[in-house]
């Protein structure tokens, strides 16, 4: 069956660290990726999504993400992390063609002011 | 505009009752999706509507889960029979859909917080 692996639970850093989390994928197939953000409080919302094409994908509030297909990777990073970047980060993976969405356990982020 | 809506936003019931469950998508967006997110955990897949009918039910876990979306809009979980295990949060995407394989994006609702007692 289709997993989605977030090795990392918990994240702290200060302000204008980099940041780099982790998403690993198992499925040898084609694949959609997708990171989402749930801030405190709100609801999940969308940060990007890779279907083909260029592997570096770029969202919003200045992330981005790079898809490796050799090592079923979609690792999220963010050059400069702030304080209003604290939140839950959620990778999900969708097999392409299919409806469902496999997500991970989800990365806590807290960004030290 | 209106974005997702879910409704009751907290349910506390007890083992062996029925609940349902409803969710409001945005304004023509045909595709419905219902998640449950244990703690702790992502949102595990539970059914997937584009219009009326169930295009994917895979997720569901038992027999004792159901969803319906009888006018293509609004859609109500339903489960039978809870127990303790049931307890999470609920939570309903829609997206502007069109009949095959998604490519567009997800909007999530608040989420309905269930707890079985």
């Amino acid at each position: 069956a289709q997993s989605v692996s977030q090795h990392n639970h918990h994240v702290i850093l200060s302000e204008a660290a980099s940041l780099e989390l982790g998403c690993n994928y198992s499925y040898g197939g084609t694949v959609n990726l997708f990171w989402y953000v749930q801030y405190p409080g709100q609801h999940l919302q969308l940060l990007l999504k890779y279907f083909s094409g260029d592997p570096l994908v770029k969202g919003i509030k200045g992330f981005e993400a790079e898809f490796i297909k050799s090592k079923f990777s979609f690792n999220l990073r963010k050059p400069s992390v702030q304080w209003s970047d604290t939140a839950e980060y959620f990778c999900a993976v969708r097999t392409s063609g299919t409806y469902k969405y496999i997500f991970g356990t989800g990365t806590r982020l807290k960004v030290l002011a | 505009g209106a974005g997702v809506s879910q409704t009751p936003s907290n349910k506390v019931t007890e083992k062996g009752k029925y609940v349902e469950l409803r969710c409001d998508p945005i304004s023509g967006h045909t595709a419905l999706y219902w998640y449950r997110q244990s703690l702790g955990q992502g949102p595990e897949f539970l059914i997937y509507f584009q219009g009326t009918g169930a295009a994917d039910d895979s997720g569901l876990p038992n027999d004792r889960f159901f969803a319906v979306r009888p006018e293509g809009s609004v859609s109500t979980l339903k489960i039978q029979r809870t127990e303790r295990g049931d307890s999470a949060v609920y939570l309903c995407a829609s997206s502007l859909g069109g009949g095959g394989p998604p490519t567009d994006t997800q909007y999530f609702g608040p989420g309905t917080r269930l707890t079985v007692l």
